[in-house]
């Protein structure tokens, strides 16, 4: 019964290839965000959206494309895909856009070769 | 294992002692603060939070204690476990519900 899961776990890809990335959610949250973390364990939000509407974008090559078919699920599209994209993605979910909790997924690891 | 070629700053305890963690935030007008534990291989999760308005907050096992003055978050481990070896993140809510984390500590358990 995760209340975050995410698929893949592990993504290995050639460069300039593009790959998505699924996010569910089964905890009734309206707000999900995406983070990347990187090889020094550096955590950085990338997009929040609520009840299906973009509500944080932050500086992020636009070949990645996020998306929320429903509330439930916030996938992430990436294209062209770089050296520099190999790391851990994370999904997360909150009750809100204001309640602060915020709970996570297990992570996807992409390997860009 | 993971944190092998990491460079964040690491504490070490005996098994049983008790842990503090620190952390230095940036931004004066945060008003909640919450600190994650990151186990190898897993997400980040929730451990307890704070708010602006209180300086101490205990769970079981754990308090946060909050330093407004120099912008300073610390999380207290009693009897610290084998099972709490992990990665710790402290991060401050900013405009947004957006977290902002900090760089992270490597907690070791000794046995």
């Amino acid at each position: 019964d995760t209340a975050v899961s995410q698929t893949p776990k592990y993504l290995v890809t050639q460069m300039g290839n593009d790959k998505s990335i699924k996010c569910e959610q089964n905890l009734g949250h309206d707000t999900m965000y995406w983070y990347k973390q990187d090889s020094k364990k550096f955590l950085k939000i990338m997009f929040s959206y609520n009840n299906k509407e973009l509500i944080i974008n932050e500086t992020v090559p636009n070949r990645f494309s996020p998306k929320s078919p429903d509330k439930a699920h916030l996938n992430l599209h990436i294209n062209s895909l770089e050296l520099g994209d190999s790391a851990v993605y994370f999904c997360a979910s909150s009750q809100s856009a204001t309640q602060e909790t915020q709970y996570f997924g297990p992570g996807t690891r992409l390997l860009v070769l | 294992g993971e944190s092998v070629g990491l460079h964040l700053p690491t504490l070490s305890v005996q098994e049983g002692d008790n842990s503090i963690i620190n952390c230095a935030y940036s931004n004066s007008a945060s008003d909640y603060f919450i600190w994650y534990k990151q186990e190898s291989g897993k997400g980040p999760q929730f451990i307890i939070d704070i708010r602006s308005n209180m300086d101490k907050r205990q769970g079981q096992r754990v308090t946060v204690l909050l330093n407004k003055t120099v912008k300073h978050l610390s999380l207290q481990i009693a009897a610290t476990q084998p099972g709490d070896s992990a990665v710790y993140f402290c991060a401050e809510l900013e405009y947004g519900n957006k977290l902002v984390f900090g760089a992270g500590t490597i907690l070791r358990v000794k046995s």
